[in-house]
C-alpha cells in the first residue's frame, strides 16, 4: 500500500517551455502532496505544499508565478516549471500524506522526474 | 527555521556496524524520520522516532533524545547494497507539519 507514482520519469525540454509534472497517489487518498527538489548530491529542498481544493503554500524563495501547482484531486497533484530554464535543472519529487494533518507525518515519496532544459 | 546536521560521507566494510549520527534544532518538533535513497531514486522510509529511546527494526536502529536534539541510524551487518545516501528529516508542527531534511550522509560500504 502507500504508493506514489510520478509522470514521467524523466523530460528534456528547451529553454522557455513549459514542463507539467503529475504525482498520483494509487492506493490511497491524499488531502496533502509536497513538492520537493533535489540538486545534484544535496538534500530534498521542500517547494511547497499543496492541499486538496486550496492554493499551494510555497516556501521563502521559490516563486509562485514560475512553479504552478494544483491539488485538484485526492488523489493528483500536478507541478507545472514554466518558461523552464537550464538552472530548473534538477530532480523533482513529489510526496504525499494520507489522512489529516496529524502528529505522524510520514510521506510516501514518488519515484522522482529528472529534469533537464537545453 | 530548522537546522539539521549530519556527516556528509562514512565508509564501512560489510559485516561491520555503522552509526549515522544527526543533530537537529527545531521548534514545534514532532518526530524525526530517516529515510535511505539510492541515487537517483526517491527516499525510501526506514525508521520513525518520536519519544525518547531506541526503535529497533530489523538490521536497522534508530535512536531519539529529545532533549538532546539528537538521533542516530544503526546499521548491523552492513551490505553492498546499503551504499546509499541516508537522510535525517525532522517534522515540525507551525500551524501544519512539514519535513526538513538533512544533507545526507553517503555510506560506501566496501567488501
Amino acid at each position: 500500500g502507500a504508493v506514489v507514482s510520478q509522470h514521467p520519469s524523466r523530460v528534456i525540454c528547451k529553454s522557455g517551455t513549459s514542463v507539467k509534472i503529475e504525482c498520483r497517489s494509487l492506493d490511497f487518498q491524499a488531502t496533502t502532496m509536497f513538492w520537493y527538489r533535489q540538486f545534484p548530491k544535496k538534500s530534498l529542498m521542500l517547494m511547497a505544499t499543496s492541499n486538496e481544493g486550496s492554493k499551494a503554500t510555497y516556501e521563502q524563495g521559490v516563486e509562485k508565478d514560475k512553479f504552478l501547482i494544483n491539488h485538484a484531486s485526492l488523489t493528483l497533484s500536478t507541478l507545472t516549471v514554466t518558461s523552464a530554464h537550464p538552472e530548473d535543472s534538477s530532480f523533482y519529487i513529489c510526496s504525499a500524506r494520507e489522512g489529516p494533518d496529524s502528529s505522524y507525518n510520514e510521506q510516501f515519496f514518488g519515484p522522482g522526474t529528472r529534469l533537464t532544459v537545453l | 527555521g530548522q537546522n539539521i546536521d549530519q556527516p556528509t560521507e562514512m565508509t564501512a566494510t560489510e559485516g561491520a556496524i555503522v552509526q549515522i549520527n544527526c543533530t537537529y534544532q527545531t521548534s514545534g518538533f514532532n518526530g524525526l524520520f530517516w529515510y535511505q535513497q539510492h541515487a537517483g531514486e526517491a527516499p525510501t522510509f526506514l525508521s520513525y522516532n518520536v519519544l525518547d529511546g531506541l526503535e529497533e527494526k530489523g538490521r536497522f536502529s534508530s535512536f531519539l533524545s529529545r532533549s538532546k536534539g539528537y538521533s542516530y541510524l544503526l546499521l548491523k551487518e552492513l551490505q553492498m547494497k546499503d551504499s546509499a545516501s541516508y537522510l535525517c528529516a525532522v517534522s515540525a508542527y507551525s500551524g501544519y507539519s512539514t519535513l526538513t531534511f538533512g544533507k545526507g550522509t553517503m555510506l560506501l560500504v566496501s567488501p
